[in-house]
Order: C-alpha cells, then structure tokens, then sequence
C-alpha cells in the first residue's frame, strides 16, 4: 500500500517569508508525527496528532510553528517569519494502534535564505 | 527523560565481513527499541524493533539486534556485510509508560561498506 508521502521534497524560501508543509499519512493510520532533522543530527520530535488533536507538541521550538489535522488525516506544518535556522528536513511519521511502528515519509528540504 | 547515545560516528567494515552498530539507551520505564536505516535524500524506513519477548530480534535484509537490560544496550547487527548496507543507522526509544508517544533518536551512526 501507498506510504506516507509529504510535499514538496523541497523548499526555498527566504528569510520572513511563511510557509506550509504537507504530510499526506498512511490511510487509515490515527496518529501522525512531525520531526525536524537538522544536517549531521537525528531527528527531533516536533508535535504528534491523534486524531484531529495535538496530544503533545512540546517539541514546536517556538510560536512560529504550528501544526494543524482539520480532518484527522493530512497534516500541514506552517512556519512563520522564517529564519535561517529553520533550515532541516522536515519528516512525518504515522502509526496506527494495530502497530507500535512510525513509517515516516521521505521528507520535505526547508532551506531559508 | 528518555535518551539514546550511538557512540561511533562511522563504522567502517569490509564487505563480508560482520557489522555491529553500537546503541545505548536510558528511559524511565521499559523500553521500546526501534533501528532505522536512512540512504541518501530519502527519509526513514524501518528495520526492527523491540517490543517484548525475545532479546534477539530479527528484521529486514538480514539485520538482528540484541536487547541487553541489564547493559541497556540494543545493538544492530548483520553477520555479513553488503556495500549496500552503506548508509545511515538511527537507533530509537521511547517509553512504554507513553502509548503513542514520540521517538528520541540518537545522532546516527554512518556505516561505510568497501569491497
């Protein structure tokens, strides 16, 4: 079946500027997971949704991020006035209560000038 | 607070050869153990994991990991290595007390395979 796809694989913005990130999960899985992945580091956990909710988003590193799940499915990180320091890959993850797994997607490159 | 330490950088092994990639983990209730192998530009895909039950644990392309509580360790394991195998090796935890809750990664450890 289809993975977790997330769009666009890559981002150019510049400085201030806002943008969206998509994650599109695997269907029928409830609860999805942002992380950013700086160049040399792993990732590190940003907010997860179960269902339409965040049930936990103490990794958004400050009020410019956001995160929203209208509809329990697709999720879309925003990120506003951005910085250069935002620039990481941007990966979701979902899981399901059938499976104690995250199956992540491949990526969005965010890259502020 | 839940933790993971991969001590080496890069492992460098000759094709054929056994490969071992080093993990060390520190949570406050049990653990669940996952590796992750990352190639170039891609994102994350899933090797194995520990839940309970057997120490030894079997997952794709020929890779094992062995749980260790009393060394809280779990470390990733092929006996033979294939330059294939050459990328990016996660290892991560999280604590069963948490259902659903979120991955803490270590910094990865690179594996270089040579012919």
């Amino acid at each position: 079946g289809a993975g977790v796809s997330q769009t666009p694989s890559n981002k150019v913005t510049e400085k201030g500027k806002y943008v969206e990130l998509r994650c599109d999960p695997i269907s029928g899985h409830t609860a999805l997971y942002w992380y950013r992945q700086s160049l040399g580091q792993g990732p590190e956990f940003l907010i997860y949704f179960q269902g339409t909710g965040a049930a936990d988003d103490s990794g958004l590193p400050n009020d410019r991020f956001f995160a929203v799940r209208p509809e329990g499915s697709v999720s879309t990180l925003k990120i506003q006035r951005t910085e250069r320091g935002d620039s990481a890959v941007y990966l979701c993850a979902s899981t399901s209560a059938a499976t104690d797994t995250q199956y992540f997607g491949p990526g969005t490159r965010l890259t502020v000038l | 607070a839940q933790s993971v330490a991969q001590p080496e950088d890069q492992v460098n092994v000759a094709e054929g050869n056994p490969l071992t990639v080093k993990c060390t983990y520190s949570v406050s209730g049990n653990p669940y153990l996952f590796w992750y192998v990352q190639y170039p530009n891609r994102g994350l895909q899933f090797l194995l994991k520990y839940i309970t039950g057997d120490n030894l644990v079997k997952g794709s392309y020929g890779f094992e990991a062995e749980f260790n509580k009393s060394q809280t360790s779990f470390h990733l394991k092929k006996p033979s290595a294939l330059v294939s195998d050459s990328a990016l090796y996660f290892c991560a935890v999280r604590d069963d007390t948490d259902s659903w809750g979120k991955l803490q990664f270590g910094a990865g450890t690179q594996v270089v395979v040579t012919p």
